[in-house]
């Protein structure tokens, strides 16, 4: 069946630090790929999405892009703020459902 | 424009007794989904509803469990007979239908419903 899988944590930078999280996926089909994140003691948000190969999602910084033949949906952003402190999951979603990852607890120190 | 709610928010039961949570879609989203996360992984797909049809369910979905969306607008989740293994976070999300093109595919997440079963 559909699986993500992402780059295991948590991961601790400093502030403006150079951010990648990696994140790949099985999947039958062309899904929808997604970057939720979810703030302490908060539901989860979402933060960007690409729809087909190629697209590139952005979003407070924030950009990830869809590389079918790599079957990846790596997270950056090149400047980290103490406020990006959070657990970001990865996402997948054939027909219907959301099938996500694991989640990467991030801590930025100041 | 309010957003997916939940309730309770908290919920702390004993073993053995049923336990019922309710989501509020976001108005005019069609489709509703109900998630499962335990502590340290992401969400679990459980349920999901078109309108007031259930189209979906997991095989994580025993028959302890049950869902309905009786008039497609609220659902509610029940656990019968609640075992220590149910406490998780119960999320529920809702969908736009086709009409609303640009945020079709996107799932709105509520605040959760943390279950402890004692």
């Amino acid at each position: 069946g559909d699986s993500v899988t992402q780059m295991e944590g948590p991961v601790t930078l400093s502030e403006e630090a150079f951010l990648t999280i990696n994140c790949t996926y099985t999947a039958t089909g062309y899904p929808s790929l997604f970057w939720y994140v979810q703030y302490p003691g908060e539901g989860l948000q979402l933060l960007l999405k690409a729809t087909k190969a190629d697209d590139k999602g952005s979003n407070k910084g924030f950009e990830a892009t869809y590389r079918k033949e790599t079957t990846s949906f790596h997270l950056e952003k090149g400047s980290v703020q103490v406020s990006d402190s959070a657990v970001y999951f990865c996402a997948l979603k054939g027909a219907q459902k959301l099938v996500f990852g694991q989640g990467t607890r991030l801590t930025i120190n100041p | 424009d309010t957003g997916v709610s939940q309730d309770p928010r908290h919920k702390i039961t004993k073993r053995g007794q049923n336990v019922t949570f309710r989501c509020d879609p976001i108005s005019e989203h069609n489709r509703l989904y109900w998630y499962r996360q335990t502590l340290g992984q992401g969400p679990e797909f459980l349920t999901y509803f078109q309108n007031e049809a259930q189209l979906e369910k997991s095989r994580l979905l025993s028959d302890r469990f049950s869902a309905e969306r009786p008039k497609g607008s609220f659902s509610t989740l029940e656990i019968q007979r609640t075992e220590q293994g149910d406490s998780a976070m119960y999320l529920c999300a809702s969908s736009p239908p086709w009409a609303w093109r640009t945020s079709y595919n996107e799932q709105f997440f509520g605040p959760g419903t943390r279950l402890t079963v004692l």
